[in-house]
Parts: C-alpha cells; structure tokens; sequence
C-alpha cells in the first residue's frame, strides 16, 4: 500500500545538526512533488519545504532557509531533509507528505512523523 | 505571504449537529484552498482540495465552499469520528496552514 515512513528524529543540541529521510513506498516517487511539513508540541501545522519531482524546484519557509535543506533520491525512493543550525524552536514533529498530482499544492499522503527536540 | 485564519478556534457540538468552519484568507487566493483532518497523535488527513473537491475515500457529510478569500467546511451531520482538530491551507501561493479549529464534544 501507499506509505511515508520519516526516520531519523532526535534530541540534539542548540547549533547542532540533523537528517530526517521519508522512505516511499506502493508509488511511482519519482512522479510526486513532495513535502515536509512540521507541528511544534501542542501548535498548528508549518509547511517547511517542497521540492518538484527531479528535484529541480524546491521552496523553503522563511523560518528554515538557510538552515535546511531538502533533497531527495528517486532511485532509492527516499526524501531527506538536512537541518542545520538548529534551535529550540525547530522542536517539533516533522511530517513528510506526498503531493497530490491532481491537485498539487495538497497534500494527500502523510506519513506518521518524526519527532526533533532541540534542547542543551 | 499570505496570511490565513479560522473561525471559531473550538467549537462544541453533539452528534447529529450541522458544523461550520470558517476560513479566510489575507488576500485572494481563487478556489486554491484545502482542508485537513487531525486527530490527537495522528497526521494530517486530506478531506477537500480546490475549495469544494471531496477527497476519495472521504464521507459525503463533508463539503466545502468559498472562493477569493473566505471558505467554509461544512460537516452536515456530525458523527462520533469527527471529533477532531481541522486545518484549512492555502496553496496559491507556497503554503499556509491556518491555525487550526478543535470539534469537541459538547
């Protein structure tokens, strides 16, 4: 079946660094823009950023350019997101999610989350 | 950037009731909105795309309106499983989550 499953959350240090991966699965990947989208503990959603499908295109939020980069790897049907310089307020749970093709710009498979705790 | 907000923030209602959320947002952003279903320690799930477009799969008691800036999410008949946090989204322009509008049980 179609499934998103994010690894690679943690706890780690103000400045320090980490790298989530979102493994596909049931897809064509290769086909799909995707996305990272982010819920600090009892907060709303924020979109993070977004990459088309080679890889081509790719948008950041303001709270996170810079610092994060997304990337991605058809062959292996894997996302990753690299994130720099992080902060207290990075802390949350980080949702990779598939972008609808008939509808691009929804999101209509979300995988279960990772979650990032940035704290000394 | 657009800006987006919801109304009303909770909203306490019974089984069987007519719910409506509402959506607006700080400039036009045509029919490119969706809505998104959350329960607690669960992702996102998708319901509406482009405003008033059900999702596959989900119950024809949800539907959707609106265009430029204001939106509604209607839930025609509120069941037990509804009973959750809804999120609407821009995508006209990058992406907007708006704050989010909790259904509790009144």
């Amino acid at each position: 079946q179609v499934q998103l499953v994010e690894s690679g959350g943690g706890l780690v240090k103000p400045g320090g660094s980490l790298r989530l991966s979102c493994a596909a699965s049931g897809f064509t990947f290769s086909d799909y823009y995707m996305s990272w989208i982010r819920q600090a503990p009892g907060k709303g959603l924020e979109w993070v950023s977004y990459i088309s499908s080679s890889g081509s295109t790719i948008y950041y939020a303001d709270s996170v350019k810079g610092r994060f980069t997304i990337s991605r790897d058809n062959a292996k049907n894997s996302l990753y997101l690299q994130m720099n310089s992080l902060r207290a307020e990075d802390t949350a749970v980080y949702y990779c999610a598939r972008d609808k093709i008939a509808a691009q710009g929804t999101m209509d498979v979300w995988g279960k989350g990772t979650t990032v705790t940035v704290s000394s | 950037d657009i800006q987006m907000t919801q109304s009303p923030s909770t909203l306490s209602a019974s089984v069987g009731d007519r719910v409506t959320i509402t959506c607006r947002a700080s400039q036009s952003i045509s029919s490119w909105l969706a809505w998104y279903q959350q329960k607690p320690g669960k992702a996102p799930k998708l319901l509406i795309y482009k405003a008033s477009s059900l999702e596959s799969g989900v119950p024809s008691r949800f539907s959707g309106s609106g265009s430029g800036t204001e939106f509604t999410l209607t839930i025609s008949s509120l069941q037990p499983d509804d009973f959750a946090t809804y999120y609407c989204q821009q995508y006209n322009s990058l992406f907007t989550f708006g704050p989010g509008t909790k259904v509790d049980i009144k």
